[in-house]
């Protein structure tokens, strides 16, 4: 098994551009999450999937879009990037029971 | 969700077992405690998680207050590779874990 793997490792975009960070996992997990980490700091949740068509906020949602018609993917699409989505992303995924998500190496994203 | 509250920073010597401490004095009965460590450059990994009792696997002890209001991560022999971020999460068991992880402890391992 692969695991969750993100692509691309990293990218620099020019503000006001857009781009698609993708994330697949192949353990089929049903849910699956998206953090963005900034330097020094936790991680924060974006946006999360119970299960393909099901997709809901998380704590720091605005700029951001996703969508599940998959079980295996979870792109997140960046609309109109500014500096401060400069961040790692990191996917994750987990099964039904309590506890234990796997996460993705990250994507490094800079904006300027 | 409840807070956790964790040392900013930890040191140890490689081969000495490690006690990370987590407090947790607003955690409600159907909150799971679980323990994920972020080496760096990298995605963050699971360690462990636990209810009410305590629990052990392969990468670490896992012991929980009777009053469930503080834990303690136990390494028990640290390595240099365990030299991580180490964060402590309360989740609910219901549905999608939607984590909230703080700044968490740096654990620094000495030679």
């Amino acid at each position: 098994n692969a695991g969750v793997t993100q692509t691309p490792k990293f990218r620099i975009l020019k503000i006001g551009q857009s781009m698609t960070l993708q994330c697949a996992q192949d353990m089929n997990h049903n849910y699956m999450y998206w953090y963005r980490q900034d330097p020094g700091m936790g991680l924060k949740l974006i946006y999360y999937s119970v299960g393909a068509g099901i997709t809901d906020k998380g704590e720091v949602p605005n700029g951001y879009n996703v969508s599940r018609s998959t079980t295996e993917d979870f792109p997140l699409r960046l609309e109109l990037a500014a500096p401060s989505q400069t961040s790692v992303y990191f996917c994750a995924s987990s099964s039904r029971d309590p506890g234990k998500q796997y996460f993705g190496p990250g994507t490094r994203l800079t904006v300027t | 969700d409840a807070k956790t509250t964790q040392p900013n920073s930890m040191e140890s010597n490689e081969e000495e077992p490690v006690h990370l401490p987590c407090n947790h004095s607003t955690i409600s009965g159907t909150d799971y405690i679980h323990w994920y460590r972020q080496l760096p450059s990298q995605g963050p990994e699971y360690v462990i998680h636990g209810l009410t009792s305590n629990v052990n696997n392969r990468m670490a002890s896992l012991a929980i207050a009777e009053d469930r209001k503080s834990s303690t991560l136990i390494l028990h022999r640290a390595t240099l590779r365990d030299a991580a971020v180490y964060y402590c999460i309360l989740s609910s068991d219901q549905g999608a874990q939607k984590l909230v992880f703080g700044q968490g402890t740096r654990l620094t391992i000495n030679p």
